[in-house]
């Protein structure tokens, strides 16, 4: 079962900065398995990113994905007051067939 | 646009099944995957196991003893039923389509819509 590790735990920022999330493997995920979500308190995680890179409908170009083998970054490149939220990484493995989460990034206000 | 809604008990005593069904609207169960996802109280999320329109599924390693995932196409809704509860598994239940995409360099797995949740308490 692959491990996905997310880094920092928490990440303290202002609105107008930029925040790059970690999301390290415990083996090589395939990149088009690979996909972040956001969760706000209280709702459901809506998907942001799928295939690493490919941002899902409707999500504004601030958010990019990148990476591939074990080291996969999501960046938000001008943080919105909307944008504080918790963000899961996700890949869907082959051996056993199953997804697995990272433990989630807080993006709280400084 | 695809709506998924998750109902059932929200309290169930330990030992006994847990059970939820997801009703999809705006599209057809058809053609496509449906998962469960399962978050406890403060914590992260698991996945629980998916399901295909034709009743195929594969299960969480960790949860296959105890889950079965079943689907009814005529309501357009599926099920998950979780044996011998205990308190750990007091969570909130999540739905989602679960989009299985063959491309060119192979399979592209994601989940795109999710239910907003319900919560499910086991406590006697």
């Amino acid at each position: 079962e692959i491990v996905l590790t997310q880094s920092p735990g928490t990440l303290s920022l202002s609105p107008g900065e930029r925040a790059t999330l970690s999301c390290r493997a415990s083996q090589s995920v395939t990149s088009r398995n690979l996909a972040w979500y956001q969760q706000k308190p209280g709702q459901a995680p809506r998907l942001l990113i799928y295939g690493a890179s490919s941002r899902a409908t409707g999500i504004p170009d601030r958010f990019s994905g990148s990476g591939s083998g074990t080291d996969f970054t999501l960046t938000i490149s001008r943080l919105e007051p909307e944008d504080f939220a918790v963000y899961y990484c996700q890949q869907h493995g082959s051996s056993p067939p199953m997804y697995t989460f990272g433990q989630g990034t807080k993006l709280e206000i400084k | 646009q695809v709506q998924l809604q998750e109902s059932g008990p929200g309290l169930v005593k330990p030992s006994e099944t847990l059970s939820l069904t997801c009703t999809v609207s705006g599209d057809s169960i058809s053609s496509y995957y449906w998962s469960w996802i399962r978050q406890p109280p403060g914590k992260g999320l698991e996945w629980i196991g998916y399901i295909y329109y034709t009743g195929s599924t594969n299960y969480n390693p960790s949860l296959k003893s105890r889950v079965t995932i079943s689907v009814d196409t005529s309501k357009n809704q599926f099920s998950l039923k979780l044996s011998s509860v205990t308190a750990a598994d007091t969570a909130v239940y999540y739905c989602a389509r679960d989009l299985h995409i063959t491309t060119i360099r192979g399979a592209q797995y994601h989940m795109d819509v999710w239910g907003k949740g319900t919560t499910v308490t086991v406590s006697s």
